[in-house]
């Protein structure tokens, strides 16, 4: 079985602040690791994927995030924080337990004051 | 050109209609899928399709059935709608289901709200 919790449903930074937002996974299958974003009234769209590749993933608009096996984390950030990314971030894992399905977290909602 | 559209983008209706939502990819992907997002946003899979074939039934209501006439195209038809229906719905494709690390492309979501 596969799940992903996500620390935090809400985060709040300064703009020009650096970004962490929590994702924990537990699979029993080397898993694929996502983080997507959703904008306001809009669908998700992919930020950036662990394929079991580099362990340091580069994504979209300066965001990054490190595959840490040993601690089961997957968590993602970005040094300087912008107006625009003021949106709610998901975290997935997908896995070949049988069959593929993808599993998403609970959603972090990023909040970026002026 | 919108990758993966969804109509209607709103739909009101009343307890016990019947309605449907259509999903559209023009990507040439594979596989399809259906999400429910609720109030909470937190995001579910219902079903699944890879070349017009069924290949994941979450635990939902047979009230709710996909239909896939072609592997572009997958709707989404519900009966006797209830208030627990009220949600916004996701169609989403991908290349290949049986490749794991498939990004997926969503739609803009359909808000339905069931009074």
């Amino acid at each position: 079985a596969q799940s992903v919790t996500q620390l935090g449903s809400h985060v709040s930074v300064s703009e020009g602040a650096l970004v962490l937002l929590r994702c924990n996974y537990s699979s029993s299958v080397p898993p694929y690791l996502f983080w997507y974003v959703q904008y306001p009234n809009q669908g998700l769209q992919l930020l950036l994927k662990y394929t079991s590749a580099a362990t340091l993933v580069k994504g979209i608009n300066g965001f990054e995030a490190e595959f840490k096996k040993s601690e089961t984390s997957f968590h993602l950030t970005k040094p300087s924080a912008h107006m625009s990314d003021a949106a709610e971030y998901f975290c997935a894992v997908s896995g070949n337990t049988g069959g593929f399905k993808t599993i998403f977290g609970a959603g972090t909602r990023l909040f970026v004051k002026a | 050109d919108t990758a993966v559209s969804q109509t209607p983008k709103y739909l009101v209706t009343q307890m016990g209609n019947d309605k449907s939502i259509k999903c559209e990819q023009n990507l040439g992907h594979d596989t399809m899928y259906w999400y429910k997002q609720d109030s909470k946003k937190f995001l579910k899979i219902m079903f699944s399709y890879n070349n017009k074939e069924l290949i994941i039934n979450e635990t939902v209501p047979n009230r709710f059935s996909p239909k896939s006439p072609d592997k572009a195209h997958l709707n989404l038809h519900i009966n006797s709608l209830e208030l627990g229906d009220s949600a916004v719905y996701f169609c989403a494709s991908s290349l290949d289901l049986a490749r794991g690390q498939e990004t997926q492309y969503f739609g803009p979501g359909t808000r339905l709200l069931v009074l």
